[in-house]
């Protein structure tokens, strides 16, 4: 009841197009719900949140979309850049009354070819 | 201002050493958080500390891991007789809120 899962393993888009990587979660108790993106040799960096009273969040070209009933929620990266090559992770916590531990996804490489 | 450093960003230990990794989180940051992270898989979480306080460790993999915050601020993660399972990145994050920043890391080879 823990487990983030996340598909796909692999992705690869052309440069402009729209990469989407999709989560699920079964614990309801999750209350937050980050994005981060890896680097080789690097740790991981956030790089968009949400809370599960919004169904959707911008920040520039990342966007997370969050579906409460069916216990999903993605990330949409417009406009594909070389740039964004990298491995994101979803993550979920319970951040009110808990420790705010990460659980994490297992991680979906991302290649954008020029 | 300065993010979350760790060091060593390498360590080559040889089966049965003990190994000693250190954290130095973002100055004011309360939470800290260890976690490790096996080649080509997310991070698994270790152990956390509100200050000095270890308040969570249900992530420690055996009691040969080990883990101290003594002054709320710097903070240590030991291994005692590494074994070759062990061999992973060490990544610490540290927080204010909700939001965790990582160091880059210790890799940890165990031959």
């Amino acid at each position: 009841q823990q487990q983030v899962k996340q598909s796909p393993q692999s992705l690869i888009v052309q440069k402009g197009g729209i990469s989407i990587i999709n989560c699920a979660y079964e614990n309801t108790a999750f209350d937050y719900f980050p994005w981060y993106q890896q680097f080789p040799g690097k740790g991981p960096a956030l790089l968009i949140a949400i809370r599960p009273d919004v169904s959707e969040k911008k920040e520039g070209r990342f966007t997370i979309s969050f579906n409460k009933s069916a216990k999903q929620f993605s990330l949409h990266i417009m406009d594909s850049q070389p740039g964004d090559s990298a491995t994101y992770f979803c993550a979920a916590s319970i951040v009110v009354s808990n420790t705010g531990k990460l659980i994490f996804g297992q991680g979906t490489t991302l290649q954008v070819k020029p | 201002g300065a993010g979350v450093s760790q060091s060593p960003r390498y360590k080559v230990a040889k089966r049965g050493q003990d190994v000693a990794l250190r954290c130095d989180p973002i100055s004011g940051h309360v939470s800290l958080f260890w976690y490790q992270q096996a080649l080509g898989q997310g991070p698994e979480f270790l152990t956390y500390f509100q200050n000095e306080a270890q308040l969570d460790k249900s992530g420690l993999p055996s009691d040969r891991f080990f883990a101290e915050r003594p002054e709320g601020s710097v903070s240590t993660l030991k291994i005692q007789r590494t074994q070759q399972e062990d061999s992973a990145v060490y990544l610490c994050a540290s927080s204010l809120l909700e939001t965790q920043y990582f160091g880059p890391g210790t890799r940890l080879l165990v031959l």
